[in-house]
Order: C-alpha cells, then structure tokens, then sequence
C-alpha cells in the first residue's frame, strides 16, 4: 500500500548544526515527492520539490529510489526553521497526494 | 490575491448538531482538496474535486461526512451529525493542474464537545 513515513515526531537541534529530517516512501508507480512546511501561525505551503532540484532556504532533498528515500537536509540550521514539516508523496496512478504525519523542528538558541 | 479563503477559522459545537465548513479556492485552480489533520495521523485526503466534480471521495470517513462544489469558487465539507471524534483542523487547498504545488487556506479549526 502506498504510505509515506515520518518517523521522527519531533526534531530538536541547535542553531548552526545540521538537520536530516527523515522521509521513507511505499509506492509502486513514479513517484514525485515533495517537502511541505508549516511556520507558527502561518499556512502550510510548498517546500521544494524533486523535480525542480533546487536548493530553498538552504535545504535539499534527494530521491533516492533504491532507499525509497525523500530525506531533507540543511548544513546550518537557523533559529527561523522552527516549523511543522510535511513529506508528501504525488501519486501518478491515482492522482492523489498524501502525506506523512510530520516532523516538528525546534532549532534552540 | 488573497489565496485559498476559509471559513470559519475555528468551529466549536456539540455533539449531534451539523457543521458546515467553507472554502474558496484561488482564481483559475481546477482542482481542490479537502484535508483533515490530525496529531495521531497527520495530514488525510478525504476528498478532492476536479472542475466542481468529486474524483475521489475515499478518503471520506463515514456517510456522516459529505462535500460538495456547486461551481468554481465555492466549496463546503459538511458534517453531520458531529462527533467528537471529528475534532481536528480541516484544510481546503487548491491547485492548477493536478500534480502542481498545493495551495493551502488557513484551516478551520473544528471542536466538538
């Protein structure tokens, strides 16, 4: 069955250090991943996508399809990145989009 | 533009009545999304539109719930009777084409005692 896990509920990590948060995918078609964030008071909006391979706010995330694997990444967390963070996977054969329970990030001073 | 509009932002009531939840969509988005979220499971489809049609409502939990888009700008989740179970944020997003970036509304909070 299609799923995509966040395994880590909350994320704790101090200014400057690196963050890794975790995204494991179960499909069997093409995926498309995607990495949606959450700011206090704020709505849920759009990331970065694979596709676009592009760097947004000083985060990555590759695809890695052997590891079914959309990990975000930043070398350098900052205090700003606080937020609710969402992986979502888009599924071609049904055209849905579904999402991982979530990852809190909390970047202490 | 002012982006994907919710209403209300926050919904208490009791067990038994009927709630309506609102949402219209930005400008020029064919699709649109119905989202229930949830601390224990996160963020779950229940139904979305395409062109003011239902494509897939299997994300609906019971017949209790229902949703309708009589035409391009309008949308309502409607509950009834309410649970409190039901209790969660419920977000209504829109989006241009069908795997395009999803844009979100600010969510309703509902709260059903």
């Amino acid at each position: 069955a299609q799923r995509v896990t966040q395994p880590e509920k909350l994320l704790s990590v101090f200014k400057g250090a690196p963050v890794e948060l975790k995204c494991n995918y179960s499909y069997s078609g093409s995926p498309e991943l995607f990495w949606y964030v959450q700011y206090s008071r704020q709505r849920l909006q759009l990331l970065l996508r694979h596709i676009s391979r592009e760097s947004i706010k000083g985060f990555t995330a590759d695809l890695n399809k052997g590891e079914t694997s959309f990990h975000l990444k930043k070398p350098f967390a900052q205090e700003e990145d606080s937020a609710m963070y969402y992986c979502a996977l888009w599924m071609d054969s049904s055209y849905k989009l579904i999402f991982g329970s979530g990852t809190r990030l909390l970047v202490r001073p | 533009d002012a982006g994907v509009i919710q209403s209300p932002r926050h919904e208490v009531t009791e067990m038994g009545q009927e709630v309506t939840l609102r949402c219209k969509p930005i400008s020029g988005h064919d699709y649109l999304f119905w989202y229930r979220q949830t601390m224990m499971r996160g963020l779950e489809l229940l139904i979305y539109f395409n062109n003011n049609v239902p494509i897939d409502d299997s994300g609906m939990p019971e017949d209790r719930f229902s949703a309708k888009m009589p035409n391009a700008s309008f949308s309502t989740l409607k509950i009834q009777p309410s649970e409190p179970r039901d209790s969660a944020v419920y977000f209504c997003a829109s989006s241009r084409t069908a795997n395009s970036p999803l844009h979100f509304g600010n969510g309703t909070r509902l709260t059903v005692t």
